[in-house]
């Protein structure tokens, strides 16, 4: 089956720092990725939309400039928590859609947590 | 719109006895339905899903749901719980529009017993 990994699977940094989180499909390609976030004991919330080539879409709420998403690649999407502070401690997963498939066809990463100091 | 509701936060049941974990959506039209199991610290896993074939879909690790169009229910049955099935369920619908997206809804915990 398709395959998404994210790197890396856990960070820890300090406050005021930015952190990059990469998801990437390793054996199909996606030109459509989403970003969600999850707190602790708590569902998945979508990020946003990333869509290789052009400008990723944010969900209402979700500051872009803070979380800067960047697909450059069909299997690369990255995202920047810039200047992180202690609660943008999450997970963060994120899946891909391959080729041209709708979202019946979502495969998820395992996610990375991120803790900030 | 389209919503989905997991009606029970926590379910804890006995090694060996069926498992029921109960989901209801809302949608204008037909959806399509998914449930997702989540380990610890893991990402997603799809169990099995539905996309308006047959109403009784068989997933893997013995799960299966029945799409219900009448009651609107989407739930996830086990006949025998193992203990490796604790974990969080997650009951999703996709929302088609001029921008489509996924709608998670709050997860169960499911724990079992010895």
């Amino acid at each position: 089956g398709a395959v998404v990994s994210q790197h890396p699977s856990r960070v820890i940094c300090k406050s005021g720092t930015s952190v990059k989180i990469e998801c990437r499909s390793l054996d199909f390609q996606a030109t459509t990725m989403f970003w969600y976030r999850q707190f602790p004991k708590q569902s998945l919330m979508l990020m946003a939309t990333s869509n290789e080539g052009s400008k990723a879409t944010y969900e209402q709420g979700v500051e872009k400039d803070k979380f800067l998403i960047n697909h450059a690649s069909l299997t690369l999407s990255t995202l920047t928590v810039t200047s992180a502070h202690p609660e943008d401690s999450s997970f963060y997963i994120c899946s891909a859609i391959p080729g041209t498939s709708g979202l019946n066809e979502q495969f998820f990463g395992p996610g990375t947590r991120l803790t900030v100091l | 719109a389209q919503s989905v509701t997991q009606l029970d936060s926590h379910v804890s049941v006995s090694e060996g006895t069926p498992v029921l974990l109960r989901c209801n959506y809302s949608s204008s039209y037909s959806p399509s339905l998914f449930w997702y199991v989540q380990h610890p610290n893991k990402g997603l896993q799809l169990l099995l899903k539905y996309t308006s074939a047959a109403t009784l879909v068989k997933g893997i690790n013995g799960f299966e749901a029945e799409f219900k169009k009448s009651e609107t229910s989407f739930h996830l049955t086990k006949p025998s719980a193992h203990m490796s099935d604790a974990a969080e369920y997650f009951c999703v619908v996709i929302k088609y529009s001029s921008a489509s997206k996924i709608i998670f809804g709050s997860g169960t915990r499911l724990s079992i017993r010895p």
